[in-house]
């Protein structure tokens, strides 16, 4: 079981937004300000979209945007293109470990 | 470019040994903290073990512990993970992975996979 809840899958049609949920506990997603989220497509590495909750690395689209309330860390998808279909991941700094903790990750399906 | 590249995987008998290692390239190597990412066939990610710049300071999930050992070679811009007593449940995608921030990894390398089986 993984430390931190997604949901196993969303869905939303080309020019939609969704939003993925991360759920976690005061321990990591509602302690700290180190939520990341990661796009994974099928058979390569993870790429980091969101860090530290709200800020996108250089060259991640302004489509992609994180938020927090409370112990869930949401990543919106504005405007939603055909290539954003993938897994998504959050991950959470945690005071309960001496590593941080990912989510069981989230499958996109773009219709 | 910045670049990691791992290398080392491949099929092992439950119980034998194997050492992964990273290739780093494109960016000061001994100013990061770097971290082994895993995952298992179809199954999300997890958070391995980590090091220090200096490899003063190690950290290991508990199902590894006492079996992994991570380290690194600055001199070399080279990160590697010692795995013994390897069991099935360790058959995954081994990714090395620089850390941006806490719980953040910024660059990933493509990955090696590693299969425990008799």
């Amino acid at each position: 079981q993984s430390a931190l809840t997604q949901p196993a899958s969303v869905s939303g049609s080309p020019g939609q937004s969704i939003t993925i949920s991360c759920t976690g506990t005061s321990s990591d997603v509602g302690g700290y300000n180190y939520v990341s989220w990661y796009q994974q497509h099928p058979g390569k590495a993870p790429k980091l979209m969101i860090y530290e909750v709200s800020n996108r690395p250089s060259g991640v689209s302004n489509r992609f945007s994180g938020s927090k309330s409370g112990n869930t860390a949401s990543l919106t998808i504005s405007g939603l293109q055909a290539e954003d279909e993938a897994d998504y991941y959050c991950s959470s700094y945690t005071s309960s470990s001496t590593l941080g903790v990912f989510g069981g990750g989230t499958k996109l399906t773009v219709l | 470019e910045v670049q990691l590249v791992e290398s080392g995987g491949g099929l092992v008998q439950p119980g034998g040994s194997l050492r992964l290692s990273c290739a780093a390239s494109g960016f000061t190597f001994s100013s990061y903290w770097m971290s082994w990412v895993r995952q298992a066939p179809g199954k999300g990610l997890e958070w391995v073990a980590n090091i220090k710049q200096d490899g003063s300071e190690k950290y290991y999930v508990d199902s590894v512990k006492g079996r992994f050992t991570i380290s690194r070679d600055n001199a070399k811009n080279s990160l590697y993970l010692q795995m013994n007593s390897l069991r099935a449940e360790d058959t995954a995608v081994y990714y090395c992975a620089r850390d941006y921030s806490l719980a953040a990894f910024d660059i990933w390398g493509q990955g090696t996979m590693v299969t425990v089986s008799s």
